[in-house]
């Protein structure tokens, strides 16, 4: 099975400031047939389900803010928040769907400072 | 846009059985493939289980196969996940989530979550 591994575990910024989330696979997630790296991110409010924010490392799902972005290739990926807004509070998550299993990062906790 | 409700959880005894459904919103719900996704108390992610959109292909976690079984039934919009010799690590909120293209088995990323059901095992 292919690990996925965020860091840090837990980060806090201040409102406004940037927020960068990495995340490493134990084996590339890239396609070279079809170009593309088979990498989402998730954000999980308390009391909710994931939501998708981000896949094909870069692409971002409809309605998400353009303050997240998605960059990064093969084995390295990095989420970021360009101004952090309040309600960004969450653990994110990473995921692979190139080889099954699909599998997730142990996740990041993000908090204001 | 498919909605999911997820439905069947419960408090149950180690070693009983449980059977959760995933109702989807709409008759597209058949043209897509559909995962198992759960979380432990306070934990991360743990993939499950997937079923191709045609109930044709499916596949299982390590830490539950032999013991869990995926299944549909698209006349009812329904995907099913029958947990058999429950044990107590199988205690979670058990989430389905489909995948965001018609027709996949595992190549695209989950853009539809229910709102989960709670699983608890417990003597």
């Amino acid at each position: 099975d292919i690990v996925m591994t965020q860091s840090p575990d837990s980060l806090a910024v201040s409102l406004g400031e940037r927020a960068t989330i990495n995340c490493k696979s134990s084996q590339s997630v890239f396609y070279s047939s079809s170009n593309k790296s088979y990498l989402a991110w998730y954000q999980q409010k308390p009391g909710q389900p994931p939501k998708l924010l981000i896949y094909w490392a870069s692409t971002r799902e409809s309605g998400v803010p353009d303050r997240f972005s998605g960059s990064g290739s093969g084995t390295d990926f990095t989420l970021n928040i360009s101004s952090l807004q309040a309600e960004d509070v969450a653990v994110y998550y990473c995921q692979q769907y190139h080889s099954p299993p699909d599998t997730f990062g142990q996740g990041t906790k993000l908090e204001i400072k | 846009q498919v909605q999911l409700v997820e439905s069947g959880g419960g408090v149950v005894q180690p070693g009983h059985s449980l059977r959760l459904s995933c109702a989807g919103s709409r008759s597209t719900f058949s043209t897509y493939a559909i995962h198992w996704v759960r979380q432990a108390p306070g934990k991360g992610l743990e993939w499950v289980a997937v079923i191709s959109y045609d109930g044709t292909k499916k596949d299982h976690g390590d830490s539950v196969k032999g013991r869990f079984s995926i299944s549909r039934d698209n006349s009812k919009n329904t995907v099913s996940l029958q947990m058999n010799s429950l044990r107590a690590e199988d205690t979670a909120v058990y989430y389905c989530a489909k995948e965001s293209q018609p027709y996949g088995g595992g190549w695209y990323p989950f853009d539809t979550w229910g709102q989960g059901t709670l699983v608890s095992v417990s003597s």
